[in-house]
């Protein structure tokens, strides 16, 4: 069974710094994907970023960017020049290739700090 | 506003009552999926359907949850004779059909409490 785990419960940042969000997952298969979800507060959850398994260039939008380890099933997000609306929940996840059930980590309360 | 909407956002309910929500998805969208997020955790994949069938179930999905997709459009989760432990945010997502990889996009949810 595919399993996601975020051990960072809760974690703060000063406005403009940098943070990174920890993710560990098991799987035995080889092709999957990789998201980070953000879900601010009372409001729905949007995709931030997306990985492909088979893609070794680590994935980045804007100031959103991936440290993918496949061999140690690590995939962590790092955002930086952090901004006040980036405060929410954020959810790692995880599905295999062509497969309907994402697997969501426990997920991450980041704070931004002014 | 052309995202997935979701019907009613909060339900309060007694136990042993029937609730049903709603879920309108991404007009195009052909997949549709239901979810439960319990507080402090991360959304519990509970049952997709493509097009009006429903091709795969959680284990979570007891006898006592039902959910239907006529027509393929919109789709209705109902959970009869309600317990405590249905207290939770259901959300709905939808996505278009692709070889791979499916971008689920999220409704805001339903907050059920059930008293």
């Amino acid at each position: 069974a595919q399993t996601v785990t975020q051990s960072q419960p809760e974690m703060s940042v000063q406005e403009a710094e940098t943070v990174t969000l920890s993710c560990t997952y098991d799987t035995s298969e080889n092709n999957y994907y990789l998201f980070w979800y953000k879900q601010p507060p009372s409001r729905q959850m949007i995709l931030v970023i997306r990985q492909e398994a088979y893609k070794q260039q680590n994935a980045t939008e804007n100031r959103f960017s991936v440290n993918f380890q496949k061999a140690a099933k690590s995939f962590s997000l790092k955002i930086s020049d952090s901004q006040l609306g980036d405060t929410a929940m954020y959810f790692c996840a995880f599905t295999l290739y062509n497969n309907n059930d994402m697997r969501f980590g426990a997920g991450t309360r980041l704070t931004v700090k002014p | 506003d052309t995202g997935v909407s979701q019907n009613p956002r909060h339900k309060i309910t007694k136990r042993g009552q029937n609730v049903t929500f709603r879920c309108d998805p991404i007009s195009e969208h052909n997949r549709l999926y239901w979810y439960r997020q319990t507080l402090g955790q991360g959304p519990e994949f509970l049952t997709y359907f493509q097009n009006e069938a429903q091709l795969e179930k959680s284990r979570l999905l007891s006898d006592r949850f039902s959910a239907e997709r006529p027509k393929g459009s919109f789709s209705t989760l109902e959970i009869q004779r309600t317990e405590q432990g249905d207290s939770a945010m259901y959300l709905c997502a939808s996505s278009l059909e692709r070889a791979g990889y499916n971008e689920q996009f999220f409704g805001p949810g339903t907050r059920l409490t059930v008293l």
